[in-house]
């Protein structure tokens, strides 16, 4: 079966230090991936979505990068945080061949102060 | 291009009371239709999926949710609600293409009252 991993699961980061936050999927093979943030009260922002090892696409832009460095891993990256940075991270997966819907991992919440 | 309403924000219900949260979508084609529920710090979990087929699917912890084409909804139901249902809930819609994005509503809060 396949299972998403996501870490960590809370980081409280001052102003300018860097992020990385990483997911991994396993038990599926060239899945598509996603970052999505959720502010406090707020809906879901797609953030960056992949489609394949090296190929990212920004949805919104922002301090925020995303990399693909293998099939299965995407990492969520920042040089330096800002206060407005602050929320609810998601990263998912989804089959491409197929629409089958999301299969989200457990988040982390970022705190900047 | 694709969006999705979700009318209502915050819902209030008893426990053992039924449940009807709202969804509405644009889409120019037969789209893709997925519920989603959120815990408190928690991600996201399928709770049922509409592509094609009978317009009642039901899905996971006793939900269920009905595709009406003409009016553009996909609504999301309970018979009896249960206190462990308080939750955030999402609608998204998707499109068949490959490697698209899902729309998501900005979701429903559900509180539920002992």
């Amino acid at each position: 079966s396949q299972t998403i991993h996501q870490w960590p699961a809370t980081l409280v980061q001052p102003v300018g230090s860097p992020l990385s936050l990483e997911c991994t999927v396993e038990g599926t093979s060239n899945p598509n991936l996603y970052w999505y943030r959720q502010a406090a009260g707020r809906g879901l922002q797609l953030l960056f979505y992949s489609v394949g090892i090296g190929q990212i696409s920004s949805e919104v832009p922002q301090n925020l990068s995303a990399s693909r460095p293998q099939d299965r891993q995407f990492i969520l990256s920042s040089k330096k945080l800002l206060l407005s940075d602050s929320g609810f991270y998601l990263c998912a997966w989804s089959r491409a061949t197929e629409v089958s819907g999301y299969t989200f991992g457990s988040g982390t919440r970022l705190t900047v102060v | 291009a694709q969006s999705v309403t979700q009318p209502d924000i915050h819902i209030t219900v008893s426990e053992g009371a039924s449940l009807e949260l709202r969804c509405n979508y644009s889409y120019g084609a037969t789209p893709y239709l997925f519920w989603y529920v959120q815990s408190p710090g928690q991600g996201l979990q399928l709770l049922l999926k509409y592509f094609s087929g009978d317009t009642l699917v039901q899905g996971i912890k006793g939900f269920e949710a009905e595709f009406k084409r003409s009016q553009s909804s996909f609504n999301l139901r309970k018979p009896s609600v249960h206190w462990s249902d308080a939750a955030e809930y999402f609608c998204a819609v998707g499109a068949a293409n490959y490697g698209q994005n899902f729309v998501f509503g900005p979701g429903t809060r559900l509180s539920v009252l002992p």
